[in-house]
């Protein structure tokens, strides 16, 4: 059975960086599908931050390109997002999610829909 | 970046009902939408991919249809695990996948 558990800090200063890994436990990241980052401000939608692959490959937010990183540790089963310049418009719930996937002639290929998620955590960035 | 509009914002149903939502895209994105349903405290769940194909283990009272830019979920008799927010999303053009900014149902 495949999961997905966020964790870090639940609280940033503005201006610091936010930091957050997920790590996934009953499949290995190596295997394929891409991804990925949502977040959802309290009491508001839903917002996609990027998505990553095993072999690197990103795709990003263009609201927030300039200020997010999404890495990817084969080793240990993780993925991470850190975001950079925090306000208090970043304080949400961050989920980390897997990418549906669907089977290309290489492997699994970007669907851009998400059927597995983390349980989310919330990060507050406040002084 | 493609936006998306769902109707109504909210509205009160009661157990055993037929209800319907509506999502709108701002240009055509063929039938690249998919559905979520989220409960208070808990992740979004994949209800619906492609439109109108229903994710494995969902219940079938839940449909999708339509395509180009308007699209409808129907939840056929409303049970009362369904009182939830639900999102759409596109995936046809990226980046950004993008959401609607969700549908409450609630107890009447």
């Amino acid at each position: 059975q495949v999961q997905l558990q966020e964790s870090g800090p639940g609280l940033v200063k503005p201006s610091e960086t936010l930091s957050l890994t997920c790590t996934v436990s009953g499949y290995s990241i190596s295997s394929g599908y891409y991804w990925g980052w949502i977040r959802q401000p309290p009491g508001k939608g839903l917002e996609w931050i990027g998505s990553i692959y095993h072999s690197g490959s990103t795709y990003y937010n263009p609201s927030l390109k300039s200020r997010v990183t999404i890495s990817v540790d084969t080793s240990k089963n993780q993925f991470s997002l850190k975001l950079s310049s925090v306000t208090a418009a970043d304080t949400a719930v961050y989920y980390c999610a897997r990418d549906a996937g669907i089977n290309g002639d290489w492997g699994l290929i970007l669907t851009g829909y998400f059927d597995l998620w983390g349980r989310g955590t919330l990060v507050t960035v406040s002084s | 970046a493609i936006r998306m509009t769902q109707s109504p914002s909210s509205f009160s149903a009661s157990t055993g009902d037929r209800v319907t939502i509506t999502c709108r895209a701002s240009q055509g994105i063929s039938s690249y939408l998919a559905w979520y349903q989220q409960k208070p405290g808990k992740a979004p769940k994949l209800l619906i991919y492609a439109a109108s194909t229903l994710q494995s283990g969902v219940p079938s009272r839940f449909s999708g249809s339509g395509s180009g830019t308007d699209f409808t979920l129907t939840i056929s008799c409303l049970q009362s695990e369904d009182f939830a927010t639900y999102y759409c999303q596109q995936y046809y053009s990226y980046p950004p996948f993008t959401f609607g900014p969700g549908t409450k149902v609630d107890i009447k």
